[in-house]
């Protein structure tokens, strides 16, 4: 059975920063690329960033709003995805998911085929 | 990037209606487009990809229609597990986009 477990959320002040952790098992996570997707309170879906596996080079995408202040990796050898998240603002707020890439589409510009529970992330002084 | 518009925003319905939920994409996605489902305070879960090819373990009465920028999703006949929030998602380009989510209640 596929299983995303995010952790690593909670409450932080403005400007600090977290480490969002995704826990995966019952695939080869290798093989995947994994995607960052968040949803504010009460609001719609926003994908935040992926990562391609590494027969794609492990390369990396990020929303315009999350540039430059966040980081996705991967580590193969763990079944791990992170987030790093950093120069926090209130509008990041929000539940963060995991999710798994569709196998065979490619570059990673595809769809979630599972995901994780989330971890909320809440920014307030 | 592009924009994608759910309508309606909510929809009210009973048992056993047949429910239509389009999306709309601000450019041709060719059939690059998925649905979920989201119920409250769980995870989306893949309904719909390649804008009508059903996911495996989704029953039969969700089915999915369309091509380059005007969608649908058809609930043949609602059933009670069915009252949640639909999103859709464009995966032609990144940034990956979804719409705003149409929200399906009991009337």
């Amino acid at each position: 059975e596929v299983q995303l477990v995010e952790s690593g959320g909670g409450l932080v002040q403005p400007g600090r920063s977290l480490r969002l952790s995704c826990t995966a098992s019952g695939f080869s996570f290798g093989d995947y690329a994994m995607n960052w997707v968040r949803q504010a309170p009460g609001k719609g879906l926003e994908w935040v960033a992926l990562i391609r596996s590494k027969a794609y080079g492990g390369t990396t995408e990020y929303a315009a709003s999350v540039k430059g202040r966040f980081s996705i990796t991967r580590d193969d050898s763990k079944n791990f995805a992170y987030l790093q998240v950093n120069s926090l603002k209130t509008e990041d707020t929000a539940v963060y998911y995991c999710t798994r890439v569709r196998l065979g589409c490619g570059g990673g510009s595809c769809y979630s085929d599972s995901w994780g529970q989330g971890t909320l992330v809440t920014v307030s002084s | 990037d592009i924009q994608m518009t759910q309508s309606p925003s909510t929809l009210s319905a009973s048992v056993g209606d047949r429910v239509t939920i389009t999306c709309r994409a601000s450019q041709s996605i060719s059939k690059w487009l998925a649905w979920y489902q989201q119920k409250p305070g769980k995870a989306p879960t893949l309904l719909i990809y390649g804008a009508s090819s059903l996911e495996s373990g989704v029953p039969s009465r969700f089915s999915g229609s369309g091509s380059g920028t005007e969608f649908t999703l058809t609930i043949s006949s609602l059933h009670p597990d069915d009252f949640a929030t639909y999103h859709c998602q464009q995966y032609d380009a990144l940034p990956l986009t979804f719409g705003g989510g149409t929200k399906v209640e009991i009337k």
